[in-house]
C-alpha cells in the first residue's frame, strides 16, 4: 500500500528533553511538510522540504529541527527550546507539477504531551 | 501568515440538509484545495480547484471559486452523520512557495 506513516502515535516527553518524530512516505513525492495543530485550531507550518538535502522554515520553526537525507524520510526533532510543545503533529507529502502544488497526503499524526 | 479563512467557524445542521462553508483568501493563487479531518486523525484531500476553474463536482461535493472576490465555497449536499468533521481550505498562493491552511469549519450533523 502506498502512503505516509508517522510514529509513534502518542509520545510523552519530560521537560528539557529532545524528542524525534518519524515520518516516512513511499509515494515517491519530492515535497514533505510538518504541521502543528493545537486543539480547535488549524494547521501551522513548521518546516517543509521540496527536495532531498534541502528544507525551509515555515511559520513556527523556532524550537524545531528537521533533516531530509532520504527522499522518503523527513524526521522532526522537537527540542527543549520549544516552549510549549504539547500538540498534535502532522506530516504530509505532495508532488509539484509545473510549479503548482498538488494535493497533500497526510499521515495519521503524532500526539506529543510534555509532562 | 494566514492566507485562507473559513466561515463559519462552526456549523450544525440536520441530517439530509445541505451544508455550505466558505473560504476567503488574500493573494493570487494557483489552486485552492479542500480537506476533511475527522477528530484526532490526519487530513484527507477532498477536491482541488485551479485558478482558471469556476466550479467542480465530486459526488455530493460541489466547490466554487470566485477569483475576483478571492473566495471559494464548499457545498455538501444531502448531509450524513459521517460528514461530521472539520473542513479546511488550503491555498497554493503564487507569491508563496508552499500551501497555507485556514483554521477550518467544524461541521456537526445532527441525527
Amino acid at each position: 500500500d502506498g502512503g505516509i506513516t508517522q510514529s509513534p502515535k502518542y509520545l510523552f516527553r519530560k521537560e528539557g528533553q529532545n524528542v524525534t518524530l518519524s515520518c516516512e512516505q513511499n509515494l515517491n513525492h519530492d515535497a514533505m511538510y510538518w504541521y502543528r495543530q493545537d486543539p480547535g485550531q488549524g494547521l501551522r507550518l513548521i518546516y517543509y522540504s521540496q527536495i532531498v538535502n534541502d528544507f525551509q522554515k515555515g511559520d513556527i520553526a523556532e524550537g524545531y529541527s528537521v533533516s531530509r537525507e532520504k527522499k522518503e524520510s523527513f524526521p522532526l526533532t522537537v527540542t527543549s527550546a520549544q516552549k510549549n510543545p504539547t500538540a498534535f503533529y502532522l506530516c504530509a507529502s505532495s508532488e509539484r507539477t509545473g510549479g503548482e502544488y498538488n494535493e497533500q497526503f497526510f499521515g495519521p499524526g503524532t500526539r506529543l504531551t510534555v509532562l | 501568515s494566514q492566507q485562507g479563512e473559513e466561515d463559519p467557524q462552526a456549523l450544525s445542521i440536520q441530517e439530509g440538509e445541505n451544508a455550505t462553508m466558505n473560504c476567503s483568501y488574500k493573494t493570487s493563487i494557483n489552486n485552492l484545495q479542500w480537506y476533511r479531518q475527522n477528530s484526532g486523525r490526519g487530513l484527507v484531500h477532498l477536491i482541488l480547484i485551479r485558478s482558471n476553474e469556476r466550479e467542480k463536482h465530486s459526488g455530493r461535493l460541489r466547490v466554487t471559486l470566485d477569483t475576483s472576490k478571492k473566495s471559494s465555497s464548499l457545498l455538501i449536499t444531502a448531509s450524513r452523520a459521517a460528514d461530521t468533521a472539520s473542513y479546511f481550505c488550503a491555498t497554493d498562493a503564487k507569491r508563496d512557495d508552499k500551501i497555507i491552511f485556514g483554521k477550518g469549519t467544524r461541521l456537526h450533523i445532527l441525527p
